[in-house]
């Protein structure tokens, strides 16, 4: 089966800008979650929806990023505006109903706000 | 809240050499423990896990047992090879948690191994 696809890979944008990160899980996975690697901090955990719904957004920072999964398949984070410590490596998983063990990750989009 | 702590690196090995990275814990329930590796340029991979007191998780040659005892779970490796460069990660689940099937990462740990 396909992985957990995240795009862009990489993105560079100026302070104040908007970004748009995007996640395809896999096929039939229900859980779909956003974490965020600061440099030189842990992974931290931002949101998990179940389907199109969020199950828990307790991770999420700030207004300024949304997160929204229409229809249940893949799933965008935006970024409104861009701060300098928003740079960091977002990675997306995806796991099947039920299955906490087997939660698979994308490759992460790296993004520095300059 | 639950946390994980984990050695700092970067550590650098030689090939063949013996592997250890520490991993300490705090929950406040029964939580589920991870190691995850990711090597240059991919995503996070599990690599083994552990879900209750005394278990032991291995893959590909690591090993890992949950010590409810000491609240640990270090990372080892009889003998490294130059393709086990990578980050590794310990993490926990705590289901009884708010963030229900969240995980709890570590700073993560880098291996760099010579040959």
């Amino acid at each position: 089966e396909a992985g957990v696809t995240q795009f862009p890979s990489h993105s560079v944008i100026e302070k104040g800008q908007t970004v748009t990160l995007r996640c395809d899980p896999i096929s039939g996975h229900d859980n779909l979650y956003w974490y965020r690697r600061v440099m030189g901090k842990e992974i931290k955990f931002l949101l998990h929806f179940v389907k199109e719904s969020k199950q828990d957004e307790s991770g999420m920072p700030n207004n300024r990023f949304l997160a929204e999964r229409t229809g249940g398949t893949y799933s965008t984070l935006k970024v409104q505006p861009a701060e300098l410590e928003d740079s960091g490596v977002y990675f997306c998983a995806s796991s099947r109903k039920g299955r906490i063990y087997g939660y698979t990750f994308g490759s992460g989009t790296r993004l520095t706000v300059v | 809240g639950d946390s994980v702590t984990q050695m700092e690196g970067p550590v650098t090995l030689s090939e063949e050499a013996f592997l250890t990275i520490n991993c300490t814990y705090t929950a406040t329930g029964y939580p589920s423990l991870f190691w995850y590796v990711q090597y240059p340029g991919e995503g996070l991979q599990l690599l083994l896990k552990a879900t209750k007191a005394d278990d032991k998780g291995s893959n590909k040659g690591f090993e890992a047992t949950y010590r409810k005892e000491t609240t640990s779970f270090h990372l080892e490796k009889g003998s490294v090879q130059v393709s086990d460069s990578a980050v590794y990660f310990c993490a926990l689940s705590d289901q009884n948690s708010n963030s229900g099937y969240a995980l709890n990462f570590g700073k993560g740990t880098s291996l760099l191994v010579t040959p």
